[in-house]
């Protein structure tokens, strides 16, 4: 148990409808990152939050945004969703204090269907 | 993005050591080697990094080559535990996010 979690464990959903995902970082961490992972795409990363602010940007797309509260919870939103948005979805945390040496710490994921 | 290259896939017996290779031609003296792996079904979770020496810990070894081109992680005692895919990454400074390849699918026989 990496003390990062995740939910839903599933959802499904139709194309156009939107979703929300929701992660908790593990205790004292302050940054929380998202990815996705889909079978042609691989593990891809997404969005990072640092203590509230917005800290980078990955392979995001604009129907896709995500925030962090003040309790440091993160939530990913996907709208207008599409066939291709079918993935897993994990996030990760991490104290970020050194970011090349700091070790990020995966949720079980959140498995996205889109019908 | 800093690259790496290994292999598709690899197997080995359990109990016997296994040596998972990276390439990793083009680091930069600043450029962190971390290994995560990845479990069926559960998320990436971290193994070990280094920079330039040799490192262990309890679930592995990291052998970093002289020239830092090429790095090896080991398992010395594989377990049917450890059939993961295994994801060599370099951690370039100032970058937070991890920027995973294809990835070694290692398969451990009974």
């Amino acid at each position: 148990d990496s003390g990062v979690t995740q939910t839903p464990k599933h959802l499904i959903t139709a194309t156009g409808q939107r979703v929300t995902l929701r992660c908790s970082p593990r205790s004292g961490d302050l940054s929380v990152y998202w990815y996705q992972q889909s079978l042609d795409q691989g593990l891809q990363f997404l969005i990072q939050y640092y203590n509230g602010e917005e800290r980078a940007k990955g392979n995001i797309l604009e129907r896709f945004s995500a925030q962090q509260f003040p309790d440091l919870h993160s939530e990913l939103n996907l709208s207008s969703l599409e066939l291709g948005d079918s993935a897993l979805y994990f996030c990760a945390s991490s104290v970020a204090v050194y970011p090349q040496v700091d070790t990020q710490y995966f949720g079980p994921g959140t498995r996205l269907t889109v019908l | 993005d800093a690259k790496t290259t290994q292999p598709n896939s690899m197997e080995s017996n359990e109990e016997e050591p296994v040596h998972l290779p990276c390439n990793h031609s083009t680091i930069s003296g600043t450029d962190y080697i971390h290994w995560y792996r990845q479990l069926p079904s559960q998320g990436p979770e971290y193994v070990i990094h280094g920079l330039t020496s040799n490192v262990n810990n309890r679930m592995a070894s990291l052998a970093i080559a002289e020239d830092r081109k090429s790095s090896t992680l080991i398992l010395h005692r594989a377990t049917l535990r450890d059939a993961a895919v295994y994801y060599c990454i370099l951690r370039v400074q100032g970058a937070q996010k991890l920027v995973f390849g294809q990835g070694t699918r290692l398969t451990i026989n009974p």
